[in-house]
């Protein structure tokens, strides 16, 4: 069975610095999503990676996979960034995803 | 391009009866996905469909099920209601099965009285 696992659980940070979310995973996989949600509910995807890096704006990801270990950073970060972080893991084609618990991040004007 | 919508977004029903929730994806995607979302624990995965077969299945009781139409829309159904069935319920859309970008649709609120 995957477990995902995510740090920090919270986090707050003043706005301009650059941030850190850290996600790791117990078992191989073929894809590894980090997610935005923001509070009343919705769900944006931000990256579907497999390998490597991917750079969106101030977001980029990156993924070890021989490490099993994913990070999502922010650089200048901005309080619109506030939300929840959530990466997740999907194994072979037959598996659902794995979702982590989830970062809560603050960032302060 | 409209994205997934989920109906109705807030629902309210009494223990023991059953619910239906509605998801329709985006224009030609194939592949719908439910999750349900508490606080204790987290986004969990219900099942997946594509091109009306349902490929996978999270570790939910049968009282959990779903069914996608020709048309891609899916609906899950819960019965039997428990209060801990509480939750935001979530679908997502691909356009193919496996690994391709998940769009996300804002959710129901369930709340079991």
């Amino acid at each position: 069975k995957n477990e995902v696992e995510q740090s920090p659980q919270n986090l707050t940070a003043q706005e301009g610095e650059f941030i850190t979310i850290n996600c790791s995973y117990s078992v191989g996989i073929s894809a590894l999503h980090w997610l935005q949600q923001h509070p009343g509910g919705g769900i944006v995807s931000l990256f579907m990676l497999s390998s490597g890096k991917k750079k969106h704006g101030r977001l980029i990801a990156t993924i070890n996979i021989q490490e099993k270990h994913s990070s999502l950073h922010i650089t200048a970060s901005h309080p619109r960034d506030s939300a929840v972080y959530i990466c997740a893991g999907r194994g072979g084609g037959a598996d659902g995803l794995t979702f982590g618990k989830g970062t809560h991040l603050i960032i302060q004007p | 391009k409209a994205g997934v919508t989920q109906t109705p977004r807030y629902l309210i029903k009494t223990r023991g009866q059953q619910v239906t929730l509605s998801c329709s994806p985006i224009s030609g995607h194939r592949s719908v996905s439910w999750y349900q979302q508490t606080p204790g624990q987290g986004l969990q995965f219900l099942f997946e469909y594509f091109s009306e077969t349902q490929r996978n299945k999270g570790n939910f009781p049968g009282r959990f099920s779903g069914r996608q139409f020709s048309n891609s829309r899916s609906e899950m159904n819960v019965s039997t209601l428990e209060l801990g069935d509480s939750a935001l319920y979530l679908c997502a859309s691909t356009g193919g099965w496996g690994n391709t970008e998940a769009f996300f649709g804002q959710g129901t609120r369930l709340t079991v009285v």
